[in-house]
């Protein structure tokens, strides 16, 4: 099984500051990787996902943008954030059958 | 456009009985569904699947099963416990490495 490794396990930045969430895979080679937000009393919104290194597709328009510099490590960033990005985001690892979560990083943008 | 849908936000149960949580679709394309369990602050967790060529699979307390004709799923937990008190995601894709997840449903299991 995969192992995601995911930090900071909490992070309070204010509004126009930028970001940079990282996100590395153990336990396989060539994953498929996600970045998921849930918002408040929302459920799980798939943000980017990418099946190798430099593909990356994005589901919702938004403020943010995902790199994948190596094949184990994606990357969730912002130039400037807004209050809007604020909640709990969880990169994930994957293939056809299942994925495996990181622990999550608790975003607050004040 | 919420593709996977759980239209009860929350459950409260008694321990020991049978816990039934659901979850509606709208794309007939998925073929494979699974569900995953949070705690606060944690990533979820995979807790059991089903392909669209089957109708139920069944782990130690957990069940699912799968209505295509009426694109439902549910998953049912016997016996509960208070341990499983959660929030309860399902999850469909269509084999093309994309997950789409529901909005949850929290469980809580009253001892």
């Amino acid at each position: 099984s995969q192992t995601i490794h995911q930090w900071p396990a909490t992070l309070v930045q204010p509004v126009g500051s930028p970001l940079s969430l990282e996100c590395t895979v153990e336990g396989t080679s060539n994953p498929n990787l996600y970045w998921y937000r849930q918002a408040a009393g929302r459920g799980l919104q798939l943000l980017f996902y990418s099946i190798g290194i430099d593909q990356i597709s994005s589901e919702v328009p938004q403020n943010l943008s995902a790199s994948r510099p190596q094949d184990r490590q994606f990357i969730l960033s912002s130039k400037k954030l807004l209050l809007s990005d604020s909640g709990f985001y969880l990169c994930a690892g994957g293939g056809l059958e299942k994925l495996f979560f990181g622990s999550g990083t608790q975003l607050s943008v004040l | 456009d919420q593709q996977v849908k759980q239209n009860s936000p929350s459950l409260s149960v008694q321990e020991g009985r049978i816990s039934i949580l659901n979850c509606d679709y709208t794309n007939s394309m998925f073929d494979y569904f699974l569900w995953y369990k949070k705690y606060p602050a944690e990533g979820p967790t995979f807790l059991i699947s089903i392909s669209s060529i089957k109708d139920k699979n069944e782990d130690g307390r957990f069940t699912v099963f799968l209505n295509k004709s009426a694109k439902h799923l549910s998953l049912h937990i016997v016996p509960s416990q208070p341990g499983d008190s959660a929030v309860y995601f399902c999850a469909a894709t269509s084999g093309t490495y994309k997950y789409i997840f529901g909005t949850g449903t929290r469980l809580k299991v009253l001892a």
